[in-house]
């Protein structure tokens, strides 16, 4: 059971907006800025968005990230079939030192 | 351009000592900024961090696995590696090393290697 919970799935077609929710505590997202990673299959995680709502270079601005309060969540705008793939929220909780992950969505486009 | 390339045995024997290492090209280890990184993915799971040191030899480990993991760094080969000790089934993962960059916020991992799998069988 991951401390971060998000949901196991989310689908939609190809230009729909779709979204990716990441709820934690006081102690993770409450407290420090949360980081989205996309895993292509087969491949290792790529930073999406970084300090809630930055993206690294190269990151299409379709991609968004927000956060309120103990809850984040993460925007695909224009959705495409290269955005299939696993999107996984991180932050740092205080409470137990340690980086903490959500258990990853499965995003599948229809 | 950071790369990040993991190595070592495939497969480990139960209670014994699992060794990776990983060879940063493209930066230096020692020019800062950065914590260097191992995290984990179980088959089919989700990630879970393992670890990560500075250049200075500074570590910070997961509170659940502290007991058995040392991370060390080697500058002089821009290299850093993980050993877990007394490992079991439930250590078999693909195991990933990692840049985190330290940010004002908070770090992130923004480079990752393509990650090695780490088998515990006899």
């Amino acid at each position: 059971q991951s401390v971060l919970t998000q949901p196991p799935s989310a689908s939609g077609t190809p230009g729909q907006r779709v979204t990716i929710s990441c709820s934690g505590s006081s102690s993770n997202i409450g407290s420090n800025t949360v980081n989205w990673y996309q895993q292509l299959p087969g491949t290792a995680p790529k930073l999406l968005i970084y300090s809630n709502n930055q993206r690294p270079s190269g990151v299409p601005d379709r991609f968004s990230g927000s956060k309120s309060g103990t809850s984040a969540s993460l925007a695909i705008s224009g959705l495409q079939s290269e955005d299939e793939a696993d999107y996984y929220c991180a932050a740092w909780d205080d409470s137990l030192n340690v980086w903490v992950f959500g258990g990853g969505t499965k995003l599948t486009v229809l | 351009q950071v790369q990040l390339q993991e190595s070592g045995p495939g497969l480990v024997k139960p209670s014994q000592t699992l060794s990776l290492t990983c060879t940063v090209s493209g930066g230096s280890i020692s020019s800062g900024g950065y914590y260097w990184s191992w995290i984990r993915q179980h088959p089919g799971k989700g990630l879970e961090w393992i670890g990560y040191i500075y250049y200075s030899g500074s570590t910070y480990y997961n509170p659940s696995l502290k007991s058995r993991v040392t991370i060390s760094v080697d500058t002089s080969k821009n290299q850093f590696s993980l050993k877990l000790s007394s490992v079991t089934a439930a250590d078999t993962a693909v195991y990933y090393c990692a840049r985190a960059r330290i940010a004002a916020a908070a770090p992130d991992f923004d480079y990752w290697g393509q990650g090695t799998l780490v088998t515990v069988s006899s």
